[in-house]
């Protein structure tokens, strides 16, 4: 694909509801990063796959989200049991080659609003 | 982890100035200082990076410069113009981006004056 594409652009879910967030990185990127950035914020980093392996989770903000990768290709993130501190923009980037200097292409992000 | 402060968090210049923003970080490992601009309703996009082997890199009319001694480094852009008006982040890794990824700055909002 021309770049990083991300689904939906605009969620609006009430507290307590699960969500799910797509991303589809650039065809041949192995290396996949999610990023929340909250109003005002800079980026906080939440989570990397390199090609099948498994992610480090360290960076999630609690055990309510979780990211997996399937086929080395697409990931979702899945938040459970929304909280109204969740509302940010979550953002995707990938990139070639995820242990080295290569750059993130970031996707155009999807902007959660938690009610 | 690391840390990575960023000022001002708004900055106005007329057009045709120069625009200067700032960014320390806390970890002596980071190696990879990337910087990215984020016009509205778009992701984060890469204008310029400089790795720790350098000390200033320039792409025309912007330039960054890495002081590793006093853990900072700076975008300079010159010449400005109205479509340089965007959010700006800075952001540094002691990998390029593997299982840490970025730690970014907090951002700036440059703004234009015609």
């Amino acid at each position: 694909g021309a770049g990083v594409s991300q689904s939906p652009s605009n969620k609006v879910t009430e507290k307590g509801k699960d969500v799910e967030l797509r991303c589809d990185p650039i065809s041949g990127h192995t290396a996949l990063y999610w990023y929340r950035q909250s109003l005002g914020q800079g980026l906080e980093f939440l989570i990397y796959f390199q090609g099948n392996s498994a992610p480090d989770k360290s960076g999630l903000p609690s055990d309510r989200f979780s990211a997996e990768r399937t086929g080395g290709s697409v990931s979702t993130l899945t938040i459970q049991r929304t909280q109204q501190e969740d509302s940010a923009v979550y953002l995707c980037a990938s990139s070639s080659l995820g242990i080295s200097y290569n750059e993130q292409f970031f996707g155009p992000g999807t902007r959660l609003t938690v009610l | 982890g690391e840390n990575v402060e960023q000022h001002p968090s708004t900055l106005s210049v007329q057009e045709g100035d120069s625009a200067v923003i700032k960014c320390t970080y806390s970890d002596s490992a980071s190696n990879y200082f990337p910087w990215y601009k984020q016009e509205l309703g778009k992701g984060p996009q890469l204008i310029i990076d400089i790795r720790s082997n350098v000390g200033e890199k320039k792409d025309q009319r912007i330039a960054v410069t890495l002081n590793k001694t006093a853990k900072h480094f700076s975008l300079h852009i010159t010449e400005t113009q109205p479509e340089d008006s965007a959010v700006y982040f800075c952001a540094a890794s002691n990998t390029g981006g593997g299982a840490d990824g970025l730690t970014f700055g907090k951002g700036t909002h440059l703004i234009i004056q015609p």
